[in-house]
């Protein structure tokens, strides 16, 4: 069936950059997108961007512009997030989705990788 | 960039009513950019609806979506007791996409 495994908890500094992973099974890994969403402690669900998997061409949300690297590995169809320059708002659990280019929606979900900044 | 406000941020029912919950975008967005999720807290989002009107697979038929422009709508029409949790609406398009705040449906 189609998943999508993330890494581990992450523990950052101030200032520090984390890079999430995203390994993906079960489909063909390049007929689909992979966007990034984030969801801080309280508050709700935040579109980060997403990743075109075939040229790895990028569409990413105004406020990480500069500070976020979204790519892919089509040998291991696996997707990375890196975020860089990590403040304490940066805390949060972050998701990898699959991307529908047909139907613009996110139908699969990793479960879920959380981030703390202290 | 878009900005999606869904309203209200919180709509108390009881089991069997019908919940209205609204998104309204602040420019004209194509129906097929819309999606709608049900998140419950401590598990991933699930998709709902997209292309503002179509069920994802799985989706029971107490679930409906519609609207165009700038004014999308999601219906639960009997609420059952795994409904009253926290709903989103969510734009991805040629813009660089963006959620609503989120409903959250309670019980009365």
């Amino acid at each position: 069936q189609v998943q999508l495994v993330q890494s581990g908890p992450e523990v950052k500094k101030p200032g520090a950059s984390v890079k999430v992973s995203c390994k993906t099974s079960g489909y063909t890994f390049v007929n689909f997108g992979i966007g990034w969403v984030r969801q801080a402690p309280g508050q709700g669900l935040e579109w980060m961007g997403w990743v075109g998997t075939y040229y790895g061409h990028t569409n990413y949300a105004q406020s990480f512009q500069g500070r976020v690297a979204m790519t892919t590995d089509t040998s291991t169809n696996t997707a990375f997030m890196e975020l860089r320059g990590l403040t304490s708002d940066d805390t949060a659990v972050y998701y990898c989705t699959r991307l529908s280019l047909a139907y613009y929606a996110m139908d699969v979900w990793g479960q879920g990788t959380t981030v703390t900044v202290s | 960039e878009i900005v999606l406000t869904q309203s209200p941020g919180t709509l108390s029912l009881s089991p069997g009513d019908r919940a209205t919950l609204s998104c309204t975008a602040s420019h004209y967005i194509t129906s097929t950019s819309l999606a709608w999720y049900q998140h419950i807290p401590g598990q991933p989002p699930r998709l709902l609806i997209y292309g503002a009107s179509t069920r994802a697979t799985g989706i029971p038929d107490r679930f409906s979506g519609s609207g165009s422009g700038t004014d999308f709508t999601l219906i639960i029409s009997r609420l059952e007791p795994e409904d009253f949790v926290l709903y989103y609406c969510h734009h991805y398009g040629s813009s660089p996409g963006a959620f609503g705040q989120g409903t959250k449906v309670e019980i009365k």
